[in-house]
């Protein structure tokens, strides 16, 4: 199973300011999703990356694939509390394409 | 919204007896999946179905077994539950047919004494 590591594991900022997250791993994926999950719900699919140096953007939310497809980041732009969250990235396993899923980053965004 | 809906959404019980949870889509996707959510883990795949009575294991499958007998539903069972399967398990299917989730419903709860 590959890896995918989470940074930071948790961040608390205040609302209008900038952040980014990470998603990290040694393994070539052929693909990244980041999903957001707020307290007593299921995850979120915000996005899904496929290329390589690929970025996408979710209103505030810019997404970017890393050049090796071994990484991606999510940056948010002017922080809003509703921005508040779990962001979890996954990635589909070579052989059997089942997602292995990250730690994720627990986002708090003070109002 | 997708129509998942998981049942119970909270459940509490003692070691040793048997749990089934249900997952319900109102759309006729193939790919069904079950997740577990633990601190420190993330979520990790218990089993998955990809049709009627077409079933595999996950990375966690030790403990669980599956049944689908109509497309609609997909149950999971622990047939003699053990403390270190307290948990909050979440279905999700692939709308896209990639073998992939895209959609997750809300979670079970699920506390074993």
């Amino acid at each position: 199973t590959q890896l995918l590591e989470q940074s930071p594991q948790f961040l608390s900022i205040q609302e209008g300011e900038n952040l980014t997250v990470y998603c990290n791993s040694s393994s070539v994926f052929s693909s990244l999703q980041w999903y957001r999950q707020e307290p007593g719900e299921g995850p979120v699919l915000l996005v899904t990356v496929v290329t390589g140096g690929e970025v996408k953007k979710l209103k505030r939310l810019t997404f970017q694939f890393g050049d090796a497809r071994k990484d991606s980041s999510l940056h948010i732009t002017a922080a809003q509390p509703g921005d508040t969250g779990l962001y979890l990235c996954a990635g589909p396993n070579f052989g059997n394409e089942k997602l292995t899923f990250g730690t994720g980053t627990r986002l708090t965004i003070i109002p | 919204d997708a129509g998942i809906t998981q049942s119970p959404r909270h459940k509490v019980t003692e070691t040793g007896t048997p749990v089934t949870l249900r997952c319900h889509q109102t759309e006729n996707h193939r790919y069904m999946y079950w997740y577990r959510q633990d601190p420190g883990h993330g979520l990790r795949l218990i089993h998955y179905s990809y049709g009627v009575k077409d079933t595999d294991k996950g990375e966690v499958s030790d403990g669980y077994s599956v049944s689908r007998s109509k497309t609609e539903d997909f149950l999971l069972t622990l047939e003699s539950a053990t403390s270190s399967q307290t948990s909050v398990y979440f279905c999700a299917i692939s709308v896209t047919g990639t073998g992939q989730p895209q959609h997750f419903g809300d979670g079970t709860r699920l506390s074993i004494l």
